[in-house]
Protein backbone atom coordinates (compact mmCIF):
# COMPACT_ATOMS: atom_id res chain seq x y z
CA UNK A 1 0.00 0.00 0.00
CA UNK A 2 1.42 3.11 -0.82
CA UNK A 3 1.87 6.03 2.13
CA UNK A 4 -0.24 8.67 -0.01
CA UNK A 5 -2.97 7.54 -2.02
CA UNK A 6 -4.93 9.75 -4.94
CA UNK A 7 -7.39 9.27 -7.65
CA UNK A 8 -5.87 10.12 -10.56
CA UNK A 9 -8.84 11.20 -12.42
CA UNK A 10 -9.22 12.55 -14.83
CA UNK A 11 -11.91 14.62 -13.51
CA UNK A 12 -14.16 16.75 -16.38
CA UNK A 13 -16.08 19.27 -14.96
CA UNK A 14 -17.83 22.77 -16.34
CA UNK A 15 -16.46 26.47 -15.49
CA UNK A 16 -17.96 27.38 -12.70
CA UNK A 17 -18.61 24.34 -10.97
CA UNK A 18 -16.99 23.52 -7.52
CA UNK A 19 -14.38 20.98 -7.46
CA UNK A 20 -13.21 18.82 -4.85
CA UNK A 21 -9.84 17.00 -4.68
CA UNK A 22 -8.99 14.48 -2.32
CA UNK A 23 -5.87 11.93 -0.86
CA UNK A 24 -5.96 9.72 1.83
CA UNK A 25 -2.51 8.66 3.79
CA UNK A 26 -1.41 5.86 6.15
CA UNK A 27 1.32 8.08 8.05
CA UNK A 28 -0.02 9.06 11.12
CA UNK A 29 3.21 11.26 11.88
CA UNK A 30 2.36 13.31 8.68
CA UNK A 31 2.23 16.90 9.70
CA UNK A 32 2.29 19.46 7.28
CA UNK A 33 0.59 19.23 3.88
CA UNK A 34 0.69 20.44 0.19
CA UNK A 35 -1.52 20.86 -2.57
CA UNK A 36 0.61 21.35 -6.03
CA UNK A 37 -0.46 22.55 -9.26
CA UNK A 38 1.34 20.90 -12.56
CA UNK A 39 0.81 22.24 -15.62
CA UNK A 40 1.45 20.31 -18.75
CA UNK A 41 5.17 19.81 -19.43
CA UNK A 42 5.94 22.14 -16.29
CA UNK A 43 7.05 21.65 -13.14
CA UNK A 44 4.98 21.03 -10.09
CA UNK A 45 4.49 24.55 -8.32
CA UNK A 46 2.99 24.70 -4.46
CA UNK A 47 -0.50 25.78 -4.30
CA UNK A 48 -1.62 25.99 -0.92
CA UNK A 49 0.41 24.75 2.58
CA UNK A 50 -1.11 23.77 5.57
CA UNK A 51 0.36 22.70 9.31
CA UNK A 52 -2.17 20.45 11.15
CA UNK A 53 -5.53 19.72 10.98
CA UNK A 54 -8.34 22.50 10.11
CA UNK A 55 -8.93 24.31 6.89
CA UNK A 56 -6.72 27.26 5.15
CA UNK A 57 -8.30 29.52 2.47
CA UNK A 58 -6.62 31.45 -0.30
CA UNK A 59 -9.03 33.10 -2.94
CA UNK A 60 -11.24 30.65 -5.28
CA UNK A 61 -8.79 27.32 -2.76
CA UNK A 62 -9.65 26.11 0.25
CA UNK A 63 -7.54 23.40 2.00
CA UNK A 64 -9.34 20.48 4.07
CA UNK A 65 -7.58 19.00 6.33
CA UNK A 66 -8.64 16.00 8.97
CA UNK A 67 -5.75 13.90 10.33
CA UNK A 68 -7.80 11.69 12.79
CA UNK A 69 -9.56 10.21 9.16
CA UNK A 70 -6.37 10.47 7.27
CA UNK A 71 -7.53 12.63 4.67
CA UNK A 72 -6.62 15.84 3.10
CA UNK A 73 -8.88 17.93 0.24
CA UNK A 74 -8.38 20.93 -1.86
CA UNK A 75 -11.75 22.78 -3.12
CA UNK A 76 -11.73 25.38 -5.94
CA UNK A 77 -14.86 27.11 -6.34
CA UNK A 78 -15.85 29.05 -9.47
CA UNK A 79 -13.67 26.85 -11.62
CA UNK A 80 -11.79 28.46 -14.35
CA UNK A 81 -10.45 26.74 -17.72
CA UNK A 82 -7.10 28.24 -16.37
CA UNK A 83 -7.52 25.53 -13.30
CA UNK A 84 -7.22 22.63 -15.66
CA UNK A 85 -4.19 21.00 -14.29
CA UNK A 86 -2.95 18.11 -12.51
CA UNK A 87 -3.21 18.31 -8.69
CA UNK A 88 -0.76 16.68 -6.72
CA UNK A 89 -1.05 16.33 -2.87
CA UNK A 90 1.84 15.88 -0.98
CA UNK A 91 2.81 15.45 2.71
CA UNK A 92 5.73 15.32 5.10
CA UNK A 93 6.55 14.87 8.85
CA UNK A 94 8.92 18.06 9.65
CA UNK A 95 8.59 21.51 8.79
CA UNK A 96 12.62 21.86 7.19
CA UNK A 97 13.26 21.18 3.97
CA UNK A 98 15.60 18.39 5.33
CA UNK A 99 12.08 16.75 5.88
CA UNK A 100 10.98 14.20 2.77
CA UNK A 101 8.15 15.12 0.62
CA UNK A 102 5.53 12.48 -0.06
CA UNK A 103 3.79 13.12 -3.22
CA UNK A 104 0.78 11.50 -4.24
CA UNK A 105 0.53 10.53 -7.95
CA UNK A 106 -1.64 13.22 -8.95
CA UNK A 107 -5.19 14.09 -9.93
CA UNK A 108 -5.86 15.48 -14.03
CA UNK A 109 -8.23 18.05 -13.64
CA UNK A 110 -10.73 19.42 -16.96
CA UNK A 111 -12.05 22.58 -16.65
CA UNK A 112 -14.95 22.51 -19.93
CA UNK A 113 -15.83 26.51 -20.79
CA UNK B 1 14.32 36.66 -11.19
CA UNK B 2 15.19 33.55 -12.46
CA UNK B 3 13.68 30.28 -11.56
CA UNK B 4 15.29 26.35 -11.54
CA UNK B 5 16.95 26.16 -15.04
CA UNK B 6 17.00 22.31 -16.16
CA UNK B 7 19.33 21.35 -19.24
CA UNK B 8 18.37 19.98 -21.54
CA UNK B 9 14.65 19.88 -21.34
CA UNK B 10 14.39 16.66 -23.70
CA UNK B 11 16.94 14.32 -24.24
CA UNK B 12 16.69 11.12 -26.49
CA UNK B 13 19.37 8.25 -26.47
CA UNK B 14 19.55 4.59 -27.06
CA UNK B 15 20.42 2.21 -24.16
CA UNK B 16 24.08 1.76 -22.83
CA UNK B 17 24.89 6.09 -23.64
CA UNK B 18 25.71 8.06 -20.60
CA UNK B 19 23.42 11.01 -19.80
CA UNK B 20 23.68 14.10 -17.73
CA UNK B 21 21.05 16.59 -16.67
CA UNK B 22 22.11 19.70 -15.54
CA UNK B 23 20.32 21.86 -12.89
CA UNK B 24 21.05 25.65 -11.75
CA UNK B 25 18.99 26.25 -8.21
CA UNK B 26 17.54 29.82 -7.56
CA UNK B 27 20.43 31.77 -6.18
CA UNK B 28 20.75 32.11 -2.63
CA UNK B 29 19.03 28.78 -2.19
CA UNK B 30 21.05 25.55 0.05
CA UNK B 31 18.63 22.93 -0.52
CA UNK B 32 18.19 21.44 -3.95
CA UNK B 33 16.31 17.87 -4.67
CA UNK B 34 16.15 15.89 -7.40
CA UNK B 35 13.06 13.98 -8.39
CA UNK B 36 12.06 11.23 -10.91
CA UNK B 37 7.88 11.46 -12.28
CA UNK B 38 6.82 8.73 -13.96
CA UNK B 39 2.97 7.01 -14.53
CA UNK B 40 3.73 4.53 -12.84
CA UNK B 41 5.29 5.39 -9.40
CA UNK B 42 4.74 9.65 -9.54
CA UNK B 43 7.30 11.94 -8.41
CA UNK B 44 9.79 10.30 -6.23
CA UNK B 45 12.79 12.15 -4.31
CA UNK B 46 16.36 10.67 -5.75
CA UNK B 47 18.40 12.38 -3.58
CA UNK B 48 18.84 15.94 -2.26
CA UNK B 49 21.94 18.01 -1.03
CA UNK B 50 22.30 20.92 1.34
CA UNK B 51 25.08 23.09 0.94
CA UNK B 52 26.68 21.32 -1.98
CA UNK B 53 26.72 18.14 0.26
CA UNK B 54 24.76 15.24 -0.51
CA UNK B 55 22.36 14.36 2.57
CA UNK B 56 20.43 11.53 1.56
CA UNK B 57 20.58 9.16 -1.35
CA UNK B 58 18.11 6.99 -0.25
CA UNK B 59 16.14 7.26 -3.35
CA UNK B 60 18.75 6.41 -5.87
CA UNK B 61 17.64 3.17 -7.77
CA UNK B 62 21.35 1.88 -8.23
CA UNK B 63 24.49 2.51 -9.15
CA UNK B 64 24.35 3.24 -12.22
CA UNK B 65 22.49 6.93 -10.85
CA UNK B 66 24.88 9.74 -9.80
CA UNK B 67 24.59 13.05 -8.86
CA UNK B 68 27.29 15.69 -7.79
CA UNK B 69 27.13 19.36 -6.53
CA UNK B 70 30.86 21.10 -7.21
CA UNK B 71 29.47 24.35 -6.37
CA UNK B 72 26.33 26.23 -4.96
CA UNK B 73 25.02 26.90 -8.75
CA UNK B 74 25.17 23.83 -10.10
CA UNK B 75 24.38 20.15 -10.21
CA UNK B 76 24.19 17.00 -12.28
CA UNK B 77 22.54 13.76 -12.35
CA UNK B 78 23.89 11.53 -14.36
CA UNK B 79 23.04 7.89 -15.52
CA UNK B 80 25.57 5.68 -17.24
CA UNK B 81 25.03 3.17 -18.67
CA UNK B 82 21.35 3.82 -19.00
CA UNK B 83 18.62 1.79 -19.68
CA UNK B 84 14.95 1.72 -20.85
CA UNK B 85 13.16 1.60 -17.55
CA UNK B 86 15.39 4.67 -17.14
CA UNK B 87 12.69 7.04 -18.91
CA UNK B 88 10.66 9.65 -17.14
CA UNK B 89 10.73 13.09 -16.58
CA UNK B 90 13.44 14.43 -14.40
CA UNK B 91 12.68 17.26 -11.92
CA UNK B 92 15.31 19.47 -10.13
CA UNK B 93 14.12 21.72 -7.28
CA UNK B 94 15.69 24.11 -4.52
CA UNK B 95 14.74 25.82 -1.43
CA UNK B 96 15.80 27.85 1.28
CA UNK B 97 15.67 26.16 4.78
CA UNK B 98 12.07 25.59 5.59
CA UNK B 99 10.78 27.29 2.32
CA UNK B 100 8.84 25.73 0.06
CA UNK B 101 10.62 23.97 -2.96
CA UNK B 102 10.89 25.37 -6.21
CA UNK B 103 10.90 23.21 -9.59
CA UNK B 104 12.73 23.28 -12.84
CA UNK B 105 10.33 22.55 -15.75
CA UNK B 106 11.91 19.38 -16.03
CA UNK B 107 13.81 16.91 -18.59
CA UNK B 108 11.97 14.01 -19.92
CA UNK B 109 13.99 11.82 -21.07
CA UNK B 110 13.66 8.85 -23.08
CA UNK B 111 15.98 6.17 -23.66
CA UNK B 112 15.45 3.46 -26.94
Amino acid sequence: QKEVEQDPGPLSVPEGAIVSLNCTYSNSAFQYFMWYRQYSRKGPELLMYTYSSGNKEDGRFTAQVDKSSKYISLFIRDSQPSDSATYLCAMSEGYSSASKIIFGSGTRLSIRP
Amino acid sequence: DAGVIQSPRHEVTEMGQEVTLRCKPISGHDYLFWYRQTMMRGLELLIYFNNNVPIDDSGMPEDRFSAKMPNASFSTLKIQPSEPRDSAVYFCASSYYGQPQHFGDGTRLSIL
